[in-house]
């Protein structure tokens, strides 16, 4: 059974920098691509992007310029970067197996930014 | 970019009543690849229905998925406790991929 497990700092201040690491257990990470989807506290999901097992990336242009996607086959971890982040990026952050649908998802983690 | 409206916003049914559930797209849905999940509190989105039609692996046939082009309906044969929940839709047609804000099934 393919399991995804987020992790990172829940506490980010503004203007900073926003580092998760999503590890992949119980499947090869090869073949797949792997998401990142975000959803503020009471609020709806938002698509970040995804990473192709491969190093190819899609990202949502609302966060472009902002966000980083990475894959680490070796580790079968994908890490997802948020630069100058604001009160606005505080959401809980899932990582999801696909480039479309999605099956496997994380438990998803809460990143607060604030000072 | 895609903008999904969801419909109703809040949805009070019983148990064991049906339940239609609407998706509208603000323009056409490539290949009518649209899903639906359903969430729960503090848990992540379970993904129901992919293809506008196909359920997902586990997924009862008391849910069902209709449409095309812009406009999709998930229903739900005979509500159960554990549908009571948020639903959404996303489209993965085209990107930036995009969900619906939502539609809340809550006990009558």
């Amino acid at each position: 059974q393919v399991q995804l497990q987020e992790s990172g700092p829940g506490l980010v201040k503004p203007s900073g920098t926003l580092s998760l690491t999503c590890t992949v257990s119980g499947g090869s990470m090869n073949g797949y691509y792997w998401s990142w989807i975000r959803q503020p506290p009471g609020k709806g999901l938002e698509w970040i992007g995804y990473i192709y097992y491969s190093g190819s990336t899609n990202y949502n242009p609302s966060l472009k310029s902002r966000v980083t996607i990475s894959v680490d086959t070796s580790k079968n971890q994908i890490s997802l970067k948020l630069s100058s982040v604001t009160a606005a990026d505080t959401a809980v952050y899932y990582c999801a197996r696909g480039s479309g649908w999605y099956y496997y998802w994380g438990q998803g983690t809460l990143v607060t930014v604030s000072s | 970019e895609i903008v999904l409206t969801q419909s109703p916003g809040t949805l009070s049914l019983s148990p064991g009543e049906r339940a239609t559930l609407s998706c509208r797209a603000s323009q056409s849905v490539s290949s009518n690849y649209l899903a639906w999940y359903r969430q729960k509190p503090g848990q992540a989105p379970r993904l129901l229905i992919s293809g506008a039609s196909s359920r997902a692996t586990g997924i009862p046939d008391r849910f069902s998925g209709s449409g095309s082009g812009t406009d999709f309906t998930l229903t739900i044969g005979r509500l159960e406790p554990e549908d009571f929940a948020v639903y959404y839709c996303q489209q993965y047609g085209s990107s930036p991929y995009t969900f619906g804000q939502g539609t809340k099934l809550e006990i009558k």
